[in-house]
């Protein structure tokens, strides 16, 4: 079935860039999203791309897509406090109808 | 618009007893989702329901867990008995444009003692 792997943790300074980095198996994917969840909040849509893109930037997130190595990768630019949480990287499932998670990546940003 | 409400936000019980929990998704929105979410996970689809019909229950732990969305709107989710290993938050989520637009509640985090 799909399966979708993201590493664990990572940790920047305020100021600096983060990359999150996410891998997934299914190549008949047409979308590919980034959650991001806030402790005690539910999961909030940040982007997502269409699988015919390389890449879609939205202010400060940018988001890169290897189709070949089903690599997928979101950016964040000038990382500040606010942006300390876990992100989730989610696929389609193969009906296309739900949504299947990565077990997140835990962003922790310091001053 | 308001959000997709859920309830409770905390439960805590003892196992082999029951809870359920409730959501209200947006308004107008036909498709609803419940995801449970194991610590240092992500979350995993249970079900989901287009209007009040299931659309895909293949997660659902049936011996245990049931789930209704009676006239296609609010939605419960019962687990009888409980076991230590459900311990998790609940979430719903509701699409009124396909997955891309799906919205997220805040969730029920279900502590089982």
């Amino acid at each position: 079935g799909e399966d979708v792997e993201q590493s664990l943790f990572l940790s920047v300074r305020e100021g600096d860039s983060s990359v999150i980095n996410c891998t997934y198996t299914d190549s008949s994917s047409t979308y590919l999203y980034w959650y991001k969840q806030e402790p005690g909040a539910g999961l909030q849509l940040l982007t997502y791309i269409f699988s015919n893109m390389d890449m879609k930037q939205d202010q400060r997130l940018t988001v890169l897509l290897n189709k070949k190595d089903k690599h997928l990768s979101l950016r964040i630019a000038d990382t500040q406090t606010g942006d300390s949480a876990i992100y989730f990287c989610a696929d389609l499932n193969q009906a296309g109808t739900a949504l299947i998670f990565g077990k997140g990546t835990t962003l922790s940003v310091s001053s | 618009e308001a959000g997709v409400a859920q309830s409770p936000r905390y439960k805590i019980i003892e196992k082999r007893q029951s809870v359920a929990f409730w959501c209200n998704p947006i308004s107008g929105h036909a498709t609803l989702y419940w995801y449970q979410q194991i610590l240092g996970q992500g979350p995993k689809l249970l079900i989901q329901f287009q209007n009040n019909g299931v659309v895909d229950d293949s997660q659902l732990p049936k011996d245990r867990f049931s789930a209704e969305r009676l006239k296609g709107v609010d939605s419960t989710l019962k687990i009888q008995p409980a076991k230590l290993e459900d311990s998790a938050v609940y979430l719903c989520a509701s699409s009124g444009k396909g997955v891309t637009e799906a919205f997220f509640g805040q969730g029920t985090r279900l502590t089982v003692v």
